[in-house]
Formats: C-alpha cells, structure tokens, sequence
C-alpha cells in the first residue's frame, strides 16, 4: 500500500490558463474520488469515479472542469480558463466499493493558485 | 438536505486534559459516520468510522467516537490530549458514495 499519490503538489497559473492535475489511488481500489477545499472550509465532493465510469458529479463542478479515468487506474482533473475562485486545494481519495470498506484515503492535495 | 455541523470552529484544551469535538448531521439512509484528521500540509488521515453495529467505535492514536442516533450526534472524545493532536478534525457522512464534510474544528493544545 504506497498510498494516493498526487501531481503536482503546487501549481501557480495565471488566469485564463488550463491546468491539470493527476491523481495515482491505491492499487486496488476501484473507486476514485475528487474534493475540492478552501480555506476554512471542509472538503467539497466535485466528482467519483467506479473504474473508469464517472459515477457522480456535483453542481460545483462547472463545465470548465473536467474529470477522466480512461483506464480506470490513474486520473486526471483538467481546469479550463482558471478563474481566481478556482484558487484551493484539490484532493484525491480512493476506495474500494465493497461493504465496509468504504473508508476513502486521501492524497496530500495539489494546491492551486490562480493569480 | 444532507449536512454535516461542525459547532465549534476553535477549541483549545491543556495537554493532558480530555476532549470532545461535537458533530451533527443530516442524512436521509443509514449513515456512515467517520471522522478525520488534517495536520498542516498533511492529507486527510482517517481517524475512525461508523458503519453499523457498536455505537461506540474505538480509532487510531487513543479516540473514540459515539454514535447516537436518537440526537443525529458522532462526537469525537479523547481521555487525555498530548501536544501532537493540534490539528484540524473533520467529521463526515455518506452512504455508498462521496462523503459530505463539516467545516471542521481547530484544536490547539496548551502546554
């Protein structure tokens, strides 16, 4: 078990730029999941993944924002025409999709700062 | 709707004293309760979950939490807090997907 990793862990762009991020979850779990939080705030659900299907989006994912796990491994979230509101921290979690096993485990987080 | 409260935003307790996070949610099916820790620059580190059964759950680094389901509660408690558990503590529900998180409550620990 190595754990969520994420890339980057820091992005700086200036607005107007596209980004995109990468998440690896632990090998073995199916269920891929994408939280955004800002400062002061608790995670937000933005999207999940069940291998490669897009399972859920919330309302908070606008259509700059796009989500994709072709192979059902790794993932990518890609922000289009980044916007100073789009400045947070954005977190990966997997899981299995099993009974109890629901427990997400969570990356460190790419921080995102739109100047 | 399905929320999480979180009351206290900010406690701070003496090393050695004991605690209890509150937390209170709103949630139509049967919820699984967790509660996680975020240290500065650190991810989200699982505490200790609630899917069924026991309503007193035990978790890592010495926590407990209690289920009670007639008060919408899963409060966090630890007999004796040490100086390392100054961190932010974010309690969350879900069911078979995403969770929804609290706001999260800011422990600091007095020496």
């Amino acid at each position: 078990d190595t754990g969520v990793s994420q890339d980057p862990r820091h992005k700086i762009t200036k607005r107007g730029q596209n980004v995109t991020f990468r998440c690896d979850p632990i090998s073995e779990h199916n269920r891929l999941y994408w939280y955004r939080q800002t400062l002061g705030q608790g995670p937000e659900f933005l999207t999940y993944f069940q291998n490669e299907a897009q399972l859920e989006k919330s309302r908070l994912l606008s259509d700059r924002f796009s989500a994709e796990r072709p192979k059902g491994s790794f993932s990518t979230l890609e922000i289009q025409r980044t916007e100073q509101g789009d400045s947070a921290m954005y977190l990966c979690a997997s899981s299995t999709s099993t009974g109890t096993s629901l427990k997400q485990y969570f990356g460190p987080g790419t921080r995102l700062t739109v100047t | 709707a399905q929320s999480v409260t979180q009351p206290d935003i900010h406690i701070t307790v003496s090393e050695g004293a004991s605690l209890e996070l509150r937390c209170n949610y709103s949630y139509g099916a049967t919820p699984y309760l967790f509660w996680y820790v975020q240290s500065p620059g650190q991810g989200l580190q699982l505490l200790l979950k609630y899917f069924s059964g026991d309503t007193l759950v035990q978790g890592i680094k010495g926590f407990e939490a209690e289920f009670k389901r007639s008060q919408s509660s899963f409060n966090l408690r630890k007999p004796s807090v040490h100086w390392s558990d100054a961190a932010e503590y974010f309690c969350a529900v879900g069911g078979q997907g995403n969770l929804i998180f609290g706001k999260g409550t800011k422990l600091s620990v007095k020496p």
